[in-house]
């Protein structure tokens, strides 16, 4: 079955410190693999995308990911986060088609 | 490029009435993507439309939503008779070459 799981809902973090939020896919929707982020009472914005090549692949706002096949995951960092990265952030995946397949969302919130 | 329009961004109505949500896609794509997102359910993708075809529906929840695509450059998603458990955001989203740009999504209520 097509799927991406989120392992975390929330994960509190401190200014200045690093992140990561993960994300594990199946294999059928390991073609194209995304994470979008939401602010609060906004759409979903692109922050990178995976389609071929490095599987390191840097985003905007500092964001990075690294697409892993043999542990099927694709999990986003940070070095140092700041307040204005307090969002929920979505990883995504299809098999090739335009059709996506969300994981449940990950709640950030970022510390003073 | 202005991005995805949706209107209205918000919308509220009484049980049994009827709601049109808009989008305009982003000029030149060619998917057009309707999602809905609730606390209890998450995002959930409803219908998507390419060259103003709808592909797949098998998101709709029911009867009582219904949409479509005229042009291009416009869609609609219509609930009638709508029910308070519609309430929700819907997004709407387009693309052109595999990665979609999501609109500021209308937050409907239905009381």
């Amino acid at each position: 079955a097509q799927s991406v799981t989120q392992l975390d809902s929330q994960v509190p973090v401190f200014e200045e410190a690093p992140v990561e939020l993960r994300c594990n896919y199946s294999s059928s929707v390991s073609v194209y693999l995304f994470w979008y982020v939401q602010y609060p009472n906004q759409g979903l914005q692109l922050l990178l995308k995976y389609l071929s090549g490095s599987t390191l692949v840097k985003g905007i706002n500092g964001f990075e990911a690294e697409f892993n096949k043999s542990q099927t995951s694709f999990h986003l960092r940070k070095p140092s986060v700041h307040i204005s990265d307090t969002a929920e952030y979505f990883c995504a995946g299809t098999s090739g088609t335009y059709k996506y397949i969300f994981g449940t969302g990950t709640r950030l919130k970022v510390l003073a | 490029d202005a991005g995805v329009i949706q209107s209205p961004r918000h919308e509220v109505t009484e049980m049994g009435q009827e709601v049109t949500l808009r989008c305009k896609p982003i000029s030149g794509h060619d998917y057009l993507f309707w999602y809905r997102q609730t606390m209890m359910r998450g995002l959930e993708l409803l219908i998507y439309f390419n060259n103003n075809v709808p592909i797949d529906d098998s998101g709709m929840p029911e009867d009582r939503f219904s949409a479509k695509m005229p042009n291009a450059s416009f869609s609609t998603l219509k609930i009638q008779p709508s029910e308070p458990r519609d309430s929700a955001v819907y997004f709407c989203a387009s693309s052109l070459s595999g990665e979609q740009y999501f609109g500021p999504g209308t937050r409907l209520t239905v009381t």
